[in-house]
């Protein structure tokens, strides 16, 4: 069966740096992208960015550059999420999912469970 | 980036009604929209992609169509779990802009 298992909720500080993952498998993990989306608490869905974990290509949606950093280990075929510095603004729950064809850019078919990422003083 | 828009923001139906969305890009993206699904505390579910081709396992019941700018996501029967946020998106760019959502819900 493919599928993506992310890690657990995390409670944060402002300030504080976190890195989230993102577990394939069931499938080639280098040969599909891996994307992340955001989604604020009763908002919609952000596409954050996305990564080819078979040469680490990354490509970012300008919003986010900057902000956050995505990386893959082809070698546990786990992609990350992570921040240096959390807001209380990054509260969210956040979402890997993988492309349905091996392209940058596609139908999302296979989504993780989501990570909820909480950032309170 | 390319801004999707969607219409309405929510609405209400009765069961076995007919529910229509629309969603409109900025700019020409041919076929490269996909529309999802998502349940409360539930991560997203593809639903319809390439505008209006039926995600392995999806029901009938659910459908899409258009190219260019403007698009239609369709339930034809509306049935109670089918209670849910629906999202257009496209990926004709990077990066895959979604729709702001349609909430749907059962009058």
């Amino acid at each position: 069966e493919v599928q993506l298992v992310q890690s657990g909720a995390e409670v944060k500080k402002p300030g504080e740096s976190l890195k989230i993952s993102c577990k394939g498998s069931g499938y080639s993990f280098t040969s599909y992208w891996i994307g992340w989306v955001r989604q604020m608490p009763g908002k919609g869905l952000e596409w954050m960015g996305i990564i080819y974990p078979g040469d680490s290509d990354t490509r970012y949606s300008p919003s986010f550059q900057g902000q956050v950093t995505i990386s893959a280990d082809k070698s546990i075929s786990t992609a990350y999420l992570q921040w240096s510095s959390l807001k209380a603004s990054d509260t969210a729950m956040y979402y890997c999912a993988r492309p349905k064809d091996r392209v940058v850019i596609a139908a999302f078919d296979i989504w993780g469970q989501g990570t909820m990422v909480t950032v309170s003083s | 980036d390319i801004q999707m828009t969607q219409s309405p923001s929510s609405l209400s139906a009765s069961v076995g009604d007919r529910v229509t969305i629309t969603c409109q890009a900025s700019q020409d993206i041919s076929n490269y929209l996909n529309w999802y699904q998502q349940k409360p505390g539930k991560a997203p579910k593809l639903l319809i992609y390439d505008a209006s081709n039926l995600e392995t396992g999806v029901p009938s019941r659910f459908s899409g169509s258009g190219s260019g700018t403007d698009f239609t996501f369709t339930i034809s029967s509306l049935q109670p779990e089918d209670i849910a946020t629906y999202y257009c998106q496209q990926y004709d760019n990077l990066p895959g802009t979604f729709g702001q959502g349609t909430k749907v819900e059962i009058k």
